[in-house]
């Protein structure tokens, strides 16, 4: 079946760096842009950026310009992301979504990955 | 603090219809742009059920129904039953933040 498969949580200090992957299955993996999403404790939903798994393109939100970078490999059909220089407030549950748009991006996510626990603590 | 507000909770009797409201402004839903709409528990993958404002994938039942006027978008739940208990949210772009935007949540207590 069509599904994402995230990695394990994450317990971090502050100032280092978390890397984040997704495995996709059961679809064709260039065919759809994959976002990565968080949930902060006790906060509302947070979108941070998408990829493009077929010619590697990204865009990130605003707030995470320059400390997100996302990439993927397409023979292990893997996306991934990496926040650096994390702070107490990043920690949060990671998601990764797939996008509706079959070859295109449609900015509505049909298929999420389970999530990743990232606590940053010192 | 979210660009889409939605009620913190709303509640309602197994049975009953409840909605939610997503209010936007002219950078986003009044722009034109799509709502999408997600159930889910904190901390656990949320599920689409609604998009393009008012489709419903496949799965969905129809209980579930999408609707947008101007800035703003609702989600409405019929025949409320005790698995509906969950948190509920709203997305869409903004075209003036270049973002995707969610709503705070609004979290369905079925008494």
């Amino acid at each position: 079946q069509v599904q994402l498969v995230q990695s394990g949580a994450e317990l971090k200090k502050p100032g280092a760096s978390m890397n984040v992957s997704c495995k996709a299955s059961g679809y064709t993996f260039s065919g759809h842009y994959i976002h990565w999403v968080r949930q902060a404790p006790g906060r509302g939903l947070e979108w941070m950026g998408w990829i493009n798994p077929k010619n590697g393109a990204t865009n990130y939100a605003q707030t995470f310009q320059g400390w997100v970078t996302m990439t993927r490999d397409m023979s292990m059909n893997t996306a991934y992301m990496e926040v650096t220089r994390l702070k107490s407030d990043d920690t949060a549950v990671y998601f990764c979504a797939r996008d509706l748009g079959d070859g295109y991006n449609y900015d509505a996510f049909d298929i999420w990955g389970q999530g990743t626990l990232v606590t940053v603590s010192a | 603090q979210s660009v889409l507000t939605q009620p913190p909770s709303v509640s309602g009797a197994p049975g009953q219809t409840v909605t939610i409201s997503c209010t936007g402004s002219s950078a986003n839903i009044g722009a034109g742009y799509d709502v999408n709409w997600y159930q889910h528990l904190p901390g656990t993958a949320p599920k689409l059920l609604i998009y393009g404002n008012f489709n419903r994938p496949s799965g969905v039942p129809d209980r579930f129904s999408g609707s947008k006027s101007g800035s703003s978008a609702s989600l409405a739940i019929a025949g409320l039953q005790a698995d509906d208990e969950a948190d509920y949210s709203c997305q869409s772009y903004d075209g003036t933040l270049s973002d995707v935007v969610f709503g705070g949540g609004t979290k369905l207590t079925v008494l």
